[in-house]
């Protein structure tokens, strides 16, 4: 799986937008791009994924490059909760290894 | 519908004991996934199960891990003898493998092993 580049922390204000950005200049055709956080002692936590197309869930949208070459984890309103490390992970679609590779991600603090 | 459950949430060991963690994936999940963090580094790979079934056992440290998954549904994961840099946390995690691939893997809290 192809290697991403994160910025290792951000802040943010609470109730504000949060923009987390993805450097993955060597993604494949077939790679989905994955964002996990991790909370303080839990274990990560799916976030959302998308390949071409942005996407939208309920915790966050994901606003993916034409080239595909980066991307952004865009979290609409910033709660103390969203405090946690994002791990942009790509992920090859039915590749041979199911597993994730975790990089050291981008740890987000939000102030009250 | 519960999540993926491990314990225990807590081991503290000499080093040269046996300890056992155990993971109980969320049901109809036959992927199965053992991950860890020892202090200060990234999570790292263990190994993946499809059903009873080892996928890929490659980031197994050595052989004083052993992982089973007997009847494709909870798993275990032995170490013994247990050493000092096994200490880290343990997760567990589980996806089912539909029409995406190997499915978004949902994590349990995790074990902290800490081996004195």
């Amino acid at each position: 799986d192809a290697k991403t580049t994160q910025p290792n922390s951000m802040e943010s204000n609470e109730e504000e937008p949060v923009h987390l950005p993805c450097n993955h200049s060597t993604i494949s055709g077939t790679d989905y791009i994955h964002w996990y956080r991790q909370l303080p002692s839990q274990g990560p936590e799916y976030v959302i994924h998308g390949l071409t197309s942005n996407v939208n869930n309920r915790m966050a949208s994901l606003a993916i490059a034409e080239d595909r070459k980066s991307s952004t984890l865009i979290l609409h309103r910033a709660t103390l909760r969203d405090a946690a490390v994002y791990y942009c992970i790509l992920k090859e679609y039915g590749g041979s290894q199911g597993n994730l590779i975790f990089g050291k991600g981008t740890k987000l603090s939000v102030k009250p | 519908e519960a999540g993926v459950t491990q314990f225990p949430s807590h081991s503290v060991i000499e080093k040269g004991q046996t300890v056992t963690l155990r993971c109980d994936p969320i049901s109809g999940h036959d992927n199965l996934y053992w991950y860890r963090r020892v202090m200060g580094k990234e999570i790292k790979f263990l190994l993946h199960f499809v059903k009873e079934s080892k996928q890929d056992e490659s980031g197994m440290p050595n052989n004083r891990f052993l992982a089973e998954r007997t009847g494709g549904t909870y798993s275990t994961l032995k170490v013994q003898p247990a050493e000092l840099e096994d200490s880290g946390v343990y997760f567990c995690a589980s996806s089912f493998a539909g029409t995406r691939g190997w499915g978004e893997q949902y994590f349990g809290p995790g074990t902290r092993l800490t081996v004195t």
